[in-house]
């Protein structure tokens, strides 16, 4: 079947512009977790959901960065007033029966110039 | 914060030798995974082996555990260009499934 998905791949903005990234995860995927990946490091936690409901968003940087999952399906993260630094890829994951097995999406690559 | 450390940072060998790469890591934890990152890709989830054990296996891939140590260790037999890629640790503790991921090891493979 069909893997997590995200769009789009790459994303250019100016600083100060307001972004969307989405994540399709594998349907029937109840959790739902997003990641951030600078370059030459490894995933760093962001926000997870179960379902629609959020469960932790302990690992986002800053008011300006917001995550919804409405349907509990697809999921969101939103950038406000982008910066610099949050230049990075942006990864999302999903799993299912087995907690522990998260299946990742191809991420989106965002630039901030 | 990452919790687990991979070492080497890069790792550069021939084609059909093994590539051992090794993980530190700081807390207890309820298990450890290793992943496999191809470059522009998302990570591949690889194995998982538990507290409770030692070593697993699949296919090519052997992964041993340390708790004493705080360590694990990943060895890929009979390397393939393939193989070439970033390959991440990720630990999980308490009663989290939150994994937290290390730096990785970057291998490359020459055919």
């Amino acid at each position: 079947g069909a893997g997590v998905s995200q769009s789009p791949r790459y994303k250019v903005a100016k600083r100060g512009q307001d972004v969307a990234l989405r994540c399709d995860p594998i349907s029937g995927h109840v959790s739902l977790f997003w990641y951030q990946q600078a370059l030459g490091q490894g995933p760093e936690f962001l926000t997870y959901f179960q379902n629609e409901a959020q469960l932790d968003k302990s690992g986002l940087p800053s008011d300006r960065f917001f995550a919804e999952r409405p349907e509990g399906s697809v999921s969101t993260l939103k950038i406000q007033r982008t910066q610099q630094e949050d230049s990075a890829v942006y990864l999302c994951a999903s799993t299912g029966t087995s907690p522990d097995t998260q299946y990742f999406g191809p991420g989106t690559r965002l630039t901030v110039l | 914060s990452q919790q687990g450390e991979e070492d080497p940072q890069a790792l550069s060998i021939q084609e059909g030798e093994n590539a051992t790469m090794n993980c530190s890591y700081k807390t207890s934890i309820n298990n450890l995974q290793w992943y496999r990152q191809n470059s522009g890709r998302g990570l591949v989830h690889l194995i998982l082996i538990r507290s409770n054990e030692r070593e697993k296996h699949s296919g090519r891939l052997r992964v041993t555990l340390d708790t004493s140590k705080k360590s694990s260790s990943l060895l890929i037999t009979a390397s393939r260009a393939a193989d070439t890629a970033s390959y991440f640790c990720a630990t999980a503790s308490g009663g989290s499934y939150i994994p937290t991921f290390g730096r990785g090891t970057s291998l490359i493979v020459h055919p």
